[in-house]
């Protein structure tokens, strides 16, 4: 059966830190990974991974993805209180499905 | 990316009634998605719809709770029959584009009464 562990479920940090979420997968015939913010209601894009150890970049936020251990981090530097939210990461099992995790709660304080 | 509309943006609803959910996206897509969210939990795919066949439904939803229309490449909708307080959710579609880049509408919050 598909897997999607994401941790830590929740996270508090000031401004100006740095924090990395994982996620950590096994799904059948692997083809990509994306990885989403979750404010209030539509999850927002943030990446797709397709190949291990490319890191995508976008500002503050990177994302890098290793398929022989099955995991991908997001990493957040410089923490702004912008930055809370949920962090969803979606592994594509087969064709065209992708399997949710539960997501990373982060808060981030002024 | 792709601009993704969904209205109602929200809906509140007695139970034993059905609500319709319409979304609009802004350039043709092969194939779009609805999810349903509910409260504290992650995403679960309901079903996927491809323009000119019959949409394919994930393990626990059904055509006659959830029927869905996918007319043409831009335009889906899902209607939420029968509904009982278990299906207040938040209700997202979603297409993919760029190749595997997946993209959300805004979702509907439904609540059930």
């Amino acid at each position: 059966e598909d897997k999607v562990v994401q941790s830590p479920l929740s996270l508090v940090v000031h401004e100006g830190d740095t924090v990395t979420l994982n996620c950590s997968y096994e799904v059948t015939n692997f083809r990509s990974l994306l990885w989403y913010k979750q404010e209030k209601k539509a999850p927002t894009f943030l990446f797709m991974l397709t190949s291990s150890g490319i890191e995508k970049k976008s500002g503050r936020l990177s994302s890098i993805l290793d398929k022989k251990e099955l995991f991908s981090i997001l990493n957040i530097t410089a923490t702004q209180t912008g930055d809370s939210a949920v962090y969803l990461c979606a592994p594509r099992s087969g064709t065209y499905k992708y399997i949710f995790g539960t997501g990373t709660r982060l808060k981030v304080l002024a | 990316s792709a601009v993704i509309s969904q209205k109602p943006s929200r809906d509140i609803c007695q139970r034993g009634t059905s609500l319709t959910i319409q979304c609009q996206v802004d350039s043709q897509v092969t194939m779009m998605f609805w999810y349903r969210q509910q409260p504290g939990q992650s995403l679960t795919l309901i079903a996927t719809a491809n323009q000119g066949s019959e949409a394919t439904y994930e393990s626990g939803f059904v055509i006659d709770k959830f029927p869905i229309s996918r007319p043409n490449l831009t335009f889906s909708t899902l209607t939420v029959s029968n509904m009982s307080p278990e299906d207040s959710s938040i209700y997202l579609c979603s297409a993919n584009m760029q190749g595997d880049e997946q993209y959300f509408g805004p979702g509907t919050r439904l609540t059930v009464t």
